[in-house]
């Protein structure tokens, strides 16, 4: 069973342009929202993460976008870059103790110039 | 941030041998590491969870007697692939927490790209 569903599978934006990669979950006790960036051949990279007591993050270009209700969250990256062409991921976790985290599927993005 | 290091970033063998990465916590101190296989163009999948002192906790349909985890410091967890076979090559990605943050963020090693002829 997916816990956590993403969209899209991939992605292609001009330079400059807004990248929006949607994420939803069912489970309801999860409790931490993290985006990882994974360029190939390499290790994930932790890219920004957030807290179901907020909605929104930003962390430069980057914002997550958290809808508890809806039990959905988005990440926006904007002015989008050649650079940011990497794999993304979205993941939940639960709170409290050693807790492991779930990956979603993964968008591929592409920034063309 | 905290770092983690995965050795070796590859490795090939040959079907039958057994293959050991380590995943080591360089700067800070994790009770718990997490184990990720993935196959190309998908997402990580959990393996197992490798606590210090105590056996690993293996996610459905995870060999353990092929996937030999071990943790015996608070810096160090090993996975031994057993008589790895070509269907084992992947890439292999190991995690931590710091422990005094259990429920922060999470650092992932560079991956180990294991190909079995």
């Amino acid at each position: 069973q997916q816990q956590v569903k993403q969209s899209p599978q991939s992605l292609i934006v001009q330079k400059g342009g807004i990248s929006i990669i949607n994420c939803a979950y069912e489970n309801t006790a999860f409790d931490y929202f993290p985006w990882y960036q994974q360029f190939p051949g390499k290790g994930p990279a932790l890219l920004i993460a957030i807290r179901p007591d907020v909605s929104e993050k930003k962390e430069g270009r980057f914002t997550i976008s958290f809808n508890k209700s809806a039990k959905q969250f988005s990440l926006h990256i904007m002015d989008s870059q050649p650079g940011d062409s990497a794999t993304y991921f979205c993941a939940a976790s639960k709170a409290g103790g050693y807790q492991k985290v779930t990956f979603g599927t993964g968008t591929k993005l592409q920034v063309i110039p | 941030g905290a770092v983690v290091s995965q050795h070796p970033s590859w490795v090939i063998c040959k079907s039958g041998t057994s293959v050991k990465i380590e995943c080591r916590s360089l700067d800070f101190q994790a009770t718990t590491m997490f184990w990720y296989r993935q196959f190309p163009k998908q997402s990580l999948m959990l393996m197992a969870t490798s606590n210090e002192g105590s056996k690993a906790t293996y996610e459905q349909g995870v060999e353990k007697d092929k996937f030999l985890i071990n943790h015996a410091s608070l810096t160090l967890s090993t996975l031994t692939v057993t008589s790895a076979h070509p269907e084992d090559s992947s890439f292999y990605i190991c995690s931590a927490r710091p422990y005094r943050e259990p429920g922060g963020e999470l650092f992932f090693g560079e991956g180990s790209r294991l190909t079995v002829l």
